[in-house]
């Protein structure tokens, strides 16, 4: 059974840019949480996605932002990258999401802001 | 306000020597507690979920435990392949957001 996809693995940007990162969750899985991983902060939810609705948002400015398809893939796009941007981004799918369903994560993708 | 604490920060065990990691908690109206292993440069790979105070989990050198304010990972006879980040997170009934510690980073010594 294939796990939770992220692409890309590793990318670069300027400052200013935008980039959008994708996530293909584990098949019959319908949620899919967002989470960026700094040294300092560990691990921030960002959002949460389930029926191509979001349902949860964390503290994250607007810049930050995502989408869930009718396949259950889903997107994350942050719009004028900033150096404290450069993070590691997870993806994590589950079943329902709901209070006591295990959450499975992908391999991340790293983003550098130069 | 959710929270959740781990430690320590770093822990240097020597291959064989036991110990444990903590995590303490506070949330209101837990749901489930679950900890992950994380390798450098992936992601957090799944260990236990506990839901309930006196539960315990095992898995080959890790177990589990659980109570109303902390949970502990304790792990037997270390080996090198031990070494890792341990996170734990909480998820509250309402919400369904998980709240992560910022880990215990391991290392086992042959």
């Amino acid at each position: 059974k294939a796990g939770v996809t992220q692409t890309p693995r590793y990318l670069i940007k300027t400052r200013g840019q935008q980039v959008t990162l994708s996530c293909s969750p584990i098949s019959g899985h319908r949620s899919v949480s967002w989470y960026q991983q700094t040294p300092g902060q560990g691990l921030q939810f960002l959002f949460e996605y389930f029926s191509e609705t979001q349902r949860n948002k964390g503290n994250f400015p607007g810049r930050f932002s995502g989408r869930q398809f009718s396949n259950s893939r889903s997107e994350m796009n942050v719009s004028t990258l900033e150096l404290g941007d450069s993070a590691l981004y997870l993806c994590a799918s589950s079943v329902t999401g709901t209070a006591g369903n295990t959450i499975y994560f992908g391999e991340g993708s790293w983003l550098t802001v130069v | 306000e959710d929270q959740v604490t781990q430690s320590p920060e770093a822990l240097r065990l020597q291959e064989g020597e036991s110990s444990s990691l903590n995590c303490s908690y506070t949330v209101s109206g837990l749901r489930g507690l679950f900890w992950y292993r994380q390798d450098p440069g992936k992601g957090p790979e799944f260990l236990f979920t506990l839901y309930s105070a006196g539960e315990e989990k095992e898995k080959e050198r890790l177990k589990a435990t659980l109570t109303k304010k902390e949970s502990f990972l304790h792990i037997t006879a270390p080996k090198p392949e031990d070494s890792a980040t341990y996170l734990c997170a909480v998820q509250a009934y309402t919400g369904n957001q998980f709240y992560f510690g910022t880990g215990t980073s391991l290392t086992v010594i042959p």
